[in-house]
């Protein structure tokens, strides 16, 4: 079945810190691959997303790209800011499906200090 | 557009008893998602609907749980005989398409 697998967590980082999640993933045929941020007290927000292999999504500074070769999507920021403490889920769907069904990573939560 | 509410945010009830939860969905989403989140961990599929028809049901879907969506618009899950394993934030979310999921704030469940 379909799988995604996050780096443990908690990380903590200071203010413009460069932040990298890894996540690999296993899945059949050819899946979209997703980060979602949930931040406190909030549902889940999707925050960029790469429909095919070499797709790089970004979305206010953060970055992944979607790796086939080594089924990966690690997400990325290069200046973390005390705003984007949050957790943050790496999800698929589209493998062996036909309506967008999200499998999760059991999700890391980022701390950013001042 | 007030995006998808899901009615109460929190209930706490005691083990045994039924509970039901509300989703409004985005209201020209055709698409209507439960998901289950437990402490530490990501989302979980419970199950899906297309306008009314409910087409798929997750293994962690027992038969103490059931789920509806009358007409395709808003949907309802309920639980029967609530179990403390049950404790969980239950999350609704809604779609057009594959990609454009909008998320509810959730509805936290505690048995005691």
């Amino acid at each position: 079945g379909n799988s995604v697998t996050q780096m443990e967590g908690p990380v903590t980082l200071s203010e413009e810190a460069f932040l990298t999640i890894n996540c690999t993933y296993t899945a059949t045929g050819y899946p979209s691959l997703f980060w979602y941020v949930q931040y406190p007290g909030e549902g889940l927000q999707l925050l960029l997303k790469a429909t095919k292999a070499d797709d790089k999504g970004s979305n206010k500074g953060f970055e992944a790209t979607y790796r086939k070769e080594t089924t990966s999507f690690h997400l990325e920021k290069g200046s973390v800011q005390v705003s984007d403490s949050a957790v943050y889920f790496c999800a698929l769907s589209g493998a062996g499906t036909s309506y967008g069904k999200l499998t999760f990573g059991q999700g890391t939560i980022l701390t950013v200090h001042p | 557009d007030t995006g998808v509410s899901q009615d109460p945010r929190h209930k706490i009830t005691k083990r045994g008893q039924n509970v039901t939860f509300r989703c409004d969905p985005i209201s020209e989403h055709n698409r209507l998602y439960w998901y289950r989140q437990t402490l530490g961990q990501g989302p979980e599929f419970l199950t899906y609907f297309q306008n009314e028809a409910q087409l798929e049901k997750s293994r962690l879907l027992s038969d103490r749980f059931s789920a509806e969506r009358p007409k395709g618009s808003f949907s309802t899950l309920e639980i029967q005989r609530t179990e403390q394993g049950d404790s969980a934030m239950y999350l609704c979310a809604s779609s057009l398409d594959d990609y454009g999921y909008t998320f509810g704030s959730g509805t936290r469940l505690t048995v005691v």
